[in-house]
Parts: C-alpha cells; sequence; structure tokens
C-alpha cells in the first residue's frame, strides 16, 4: 500500500499570510494526487486533482504542485474562511489512501 | 444540483451488521464511480471501498475486505454498504462520495454515524 505523509501536522497562521502544505507519498505516483478542505462537522471539499488542477469553484489563492513523491498546496493570502484542515489523496492505485490531515488554525 | 443523501446508520454491538444506504441526485448516477470513506471520531479520513459505474470493479481497504460489501442499483440511484461482523474500530461517520477523475471525491454527502459498541 502506499502511505502518505503531510507537514506540518498544524500550522498557525494569520489572515493575509500565504501558507504551504506538504505531501509525501512512500513511492511514485505520478500526479495522481488530490488536496481536501474539511471545516468541523463537515464534509471534506476537493480543492485540487490531478497535483495542480483546481477544482471548479474553487479560489484561486489555493494552488498545487509536485509530481512523483512529494507535492505541495499552497495558499496565498489566507481568508478566515480557509481556517480547516487539510488533507492530500493519491489516487494512483488501490487501496486509495489519505495522509494523517494538516490542521490550519488562527495565530 | 448534486445531492448524496446517506442513511442506516446507528448504535450496533461488535459482531452486529449495518446496511448504509445512500441516495443519489442531481448527476447521472449510473455513469459515475462510488465510493465509501470513512472517519473515525477525531480521526482522518479513510478510505473504505469504491465501485465503478457499471460494477466493472469493485476494491475495498483490507481493514474491511471479507467483511463489507459494497453494491449500487443504478435504477434506484442508490449506493449500499453492507457491514457485517462490526468492530468497535469500525466506529466512524461514513461518507458517500462520487468518484471523478479515476479515483478523486467531488460530491460527498452529510455523513452517517456508526457507533459500535456493546
Amino acid at each position: 500500500d502506499i502511505q502518505m505523509t503531510q507537514s506540518p501536522s498544524s500550522v498557525s497562521a494569520s489572515v493575509g499570510d500565504r501558507v504551504t502544505i506538504t505531501c509525501r507519498a512512500s513511492q511514485g505516483i505520478d500526479n495522481w494526487l488530490a488536496w481536501y478542505q474539511q471545516k468541523p462537522g463537515k464534509a471534506p471539499k476537493v480543492l485540487i486533482y490531478a497535483a495542480s488542477s483546481l477544482q471548479s469553484g474553487v479560489p484561486s489563492r489555493f494552488s498545487g504542485s509536485g509530481s512523483g513523491t512529494d507535492f505541495t498546496l499552497t495558499i496565498t493570502s489566507l481568508q478566515p474562511e480557509d481556517f480547516a484542515t487539510y488533507y492530500c489523496q493519491q489516487a494512483n492505485s488501490f487501496p486509495f489512501t489519505f495522509g494523517p490531515g494538516t490542521k490550519v488554525d488562527i495565530k | 444540483e448534486v445531492q448524496l443523501v446517506e442513511s442506516g446508520g446507528g448504535l450496533v454491538k461488535p459482531g452486529g451488521s449495518l446496511r448504509l444506504s445512500c441516495a443519489a441526485s442531481g448527476f447521472t448516477f449510473s455513469s459515475s464511480d462510488m465510493n465509501w470513506v470513512r472517519q473515525a471520531p477525531g480521526k482522518g479520513l479513510e478510505w473504505v471501498s469504491s465501485i465503478s459505474s457499471s460494477n466493472i470493479y469493485i476494491k475495498y481497504a483490507d481493514s474491511v475486505k471479507g467483511r463489507f460489501t459494497i453494491s449500487r442499483d443504478n435504477a434506484k440511484n442508490s449506493l449500499y454498504l453492507q457491514m457485517n461482523s462490526l468492530r468497535a474500530e469500525d466506529t466512524a461517520v461514513y461518507y458517500c462520495a462520487r468518484g471523478f477523475g479515476s479515483g478523486y471525491c467531488d460530491y460527498w454527502g452529510q455523513g452517517t454515524l456508526v457507533t459500535v459498541s456493546s
């Protein structure tokens, strides 16, 4: 199975900050990676798929990059509604696996 | 508007069974791959199972293989998860999610809570 790791596990940031979250796969997954945002008590929401494709309706301050084993989610100019937990997910092969999550909270 | 509505969750004793349902609307269900993803209280997301649009493939996480069965009824626009031999570690919110792009999930239901406890 492909293991996914994320760093940091949590980050404290202020509105307007640039935030970068890293996701690493235990083996190469090409660009078969998605990023999800989840707020407490809510279902996840897909932000990025295929490593760098922005899902329709998602603000352009979210961007993704990477290929192979190392990936990055960047939020430029953090907004109040962006405080949430972010998960990466590999879709290269079954079983699909998620990273452990990165919580972005208010500094 | 795409809607996924899960039902069937509840409290069940260890070793018991439960059947979750997911009613889909607002899209062509028969053309969509579907997934179940769960989240234990205070924990991260765990993929559980996937089924392709026409049942060509069905996949399970090792943690549920042999105990859970995913199925769909395209005529009823419904997805199911039959859960047998339930364990305490199966306690979670179970989400139904539409698949897209060969492995991603774009639309999610609100989730249904399954609690396995004596």
